[in-house]
């Protein structure tokens, strides 16, 4: 199994919503990984989780919270969201965070906030 | 700063047509190099990867990629390419930071279009 699963597929939120993405994989991989992609950009790394420890933040704003409950998940939790922040969120997991570990990709969330 | 180049944002090719899409990066430490493929409506996929030893790589479908040190280059060729190779395809790099350890940066991507 070399999948990793996102759920929902798309989500519509307003902007005092509070609202969470999952993320699973079960390919043993112990780091974890959120990103943002906007339409015709490249994916832009927020968070990585490593042995299950937030080991990157990349200045991500405190309305997106995310949370690695286990080895095999991800959560990332939103509220008060903006428009702005309308998005593809990925999730990737890879065998740990050295450089020769190559990253599998979920589907992604396709988020829009009104 | 690391970044990623990739030289053309899109590509228009006919059937069988050769392809070669460019990639640079600047970063003077070890680099590992990917080149990632988002094919319509799917999701990232790795196409090949380069950590060390021959600077030539294959990948999956009949895709390569050399990676020139010199050049800090890591272009993406195909001989023939396919109407199924329509995508956009990115190119990342995986680099050492002092505070963090390892970062996937990735260029801004191109997309091909394959006319049938």
């Amino acid at each position: 199994d070399t999948e990793v699963t996102q759920t929902p597929k798309h989500l519509v939120m307003g902007m005092t919503n509070k609202k969470s993405l999952k993320c699973e994989q079960h390919m043993g991989h112990r780091a974890m990984y959120w990103y943002k992609q906007k339409a015709k950009k490249p994916p832009e790394l927020m968070f990585v989780y490593s042995y299950e420890k937030l080991s990157i933040n990349e200045s991500v704003p405190s309305r997106f919270s995310p949370e690695c409950p286990n080895s095999s998940l991800l959560n990332l939790h939103l509220h008060a969201l903006q428009p702005e922040d309308s998005a593809l969120y990925l999730c990737a997991s890879s065998l740990s965070t050295g450089g020769e570990y190559e990253q599998y990709f979920g589907p992604g969330t396709r988020l829009t906030v009104t | 700063a690391q970044s990623v180049s990739q030289h053309n944002h899109h590509v228009i090719l006919s059937e069988a047509a050769s392809l070669e899409l460019g990639c640079n990066y600047s970063y003077g430490g070890t680099v590992n190099l990917f080149w990632y493929v988002q094919y319509p409506g799917q999701h990232l996929q790795l196409l090949l990867k380069y950590f060390s030893g021959d600077p030539l790589v294959k990948g999956i479908k009949g895709f390569e990629a050399e990676f020139i040190k010199s050049k800090f280059s890591f272009n993406l060729r195909k001989p023939s390419v396919q109407w199924s190779d329509t995508a956009e395809y990115f190119c990342a790099v995986n680099v050492k930071t002092m505070e963090y350890g390892n970062k996937l940066v990735f260029g801004a991507g191109t997309i091909l279009r394959v006319k049938s």
